[in-house]
C-alpha cells in the first residue's frame, strides 16, 4: 500500500502565522492528492484537490503544491478558525490512503 | 442539495456483523461514486472502500476479507457490511461522495460486549 507520511504531527502556532505542513508518499502518486481539514466533532472538509486546486469556497490563504512524492499545504495568515487537523489523501493507487494528520494548536 | 446520511446500530457485539446504510439525496448513485471512511476515536482517517457509479466495488486490502459494499439505486442507498467485528473496529464511520466534497455527519459504532 502507498504510505502517506505527514509532518509534523502537530504544530503550535499563532494567529497571523504562515503555516507549512508536508505529506510524503512512499511512491509516485502524480498529483492525485487531496487535502482535508477536520475540526473537532466534525466531518472532514475538502480543501485542495489534485494537489493544488482549491475547492469551491476555500479561502485563498490555503495553497497546495507538489507532485510525485512530496506535497505541501500552506496556510498564509493563519486564522483562529483554521485550528484543526489536516489530512492528505492519495487516490492514485488502491487502496486510497490517508496521512496520519497534522494537528494545529494555539501557542 | 447534496446530502449523505449514515445510519446504523450504534452498538455491535464482538464477532458480530456491522451493517450500515448511507442514504443520499441530491444526486444519483449511477452518476457518482460513494466511499466509506472510518475513524477510530481520537485517531486518523482510514479509507475502507467504494461503490463506483457503474456498480463496481473496490476495498481496502486490509479489510477486504471482512467487508462488503452494495447498493440499491432505487432507494438511493449504499450499504456497508463488515463481519467479525472486534473492539478496534470502534469508531465513527463516514460515507462521502463527489470526490470528497460531500460527507455525511458520521455514525459512531461501538464494539463492546
Amino acid at each position: 500500500n502507498t504510505v502517506m507520511t505527514q509532518s509534523p504531527t502537530s504544530m503550535f502556532i499563532s494567529v497571523g502565522d504562515r503555516v507549512t505542513m508536508n505529506c510524503k508518499a512512499s511512491q509516485n502518486v502524480g498529483t492525485n492528492v487531496d487535502w482535508y481539514q477536520q475540526k473537532t466533532g466534525q466531518s472532514p472538509k475538502l480543501l485542495i484537490y489534485g494537489a493544488s486546486n482549491r475547492y469551491t469556497g476555500v479561502p485563498d490563504r490555503f495553497t497546495g503544491s507538489g507532485s510525485g512524492t512530496d506535497f505541501t499545504l500552506t496556510i498564509s495568515n493563519m486564522q483562529a478558525e483554521d485550528l484543526a487537523v489536516y489530512y492528505c489523501l492519495q487516490y492514485n493507487y488502491n487502496p486510497w490512503t490517508f496521512g496520519g494528520g497534522t494537528k494545529l494548536e494555539l501557542k | 442539495q447534496v446530502q449523505l446520511t449514515e445510519s446504523g446500530p450504534g452498538l455491535v457485539h464482538p464477532s458480530e456483523t456491522l451493517s450500515l446504510t448511507c442514504t443520499v439525496s441530491g444526486f444519483s448513485l449511477t452518476g457518482y461514486s460513494v466511499y466509506w471512511v472510518r475513524q477510530p476515536s481520537g485517531k486518523g482517517l482510514e479509507w475502507m472502500g467504494r461503490m463506483r457509479y457503474n456498480g463496481d466495488t473496490s476495498y481496502n486490502s486490509a479489510l477486504k476479507s471482512r467487508l462488503s459494499i452494495s447498493r440499491d439505486t432505487s432507494k438511493n442507498q449504499v450499504f456497508l457490511k463488515m463481519n467479525s467485528l472486534q473492539t478496534d473496529d470502534t469508531g465513527t464511520y463516514y460515507c462521502t461522495s463527489y470526490n470528497g466534497a460531500y460527507w455525511g455527519q458520521g455514525t459512531l459504532v461501538t464494539v463492546s460486549s
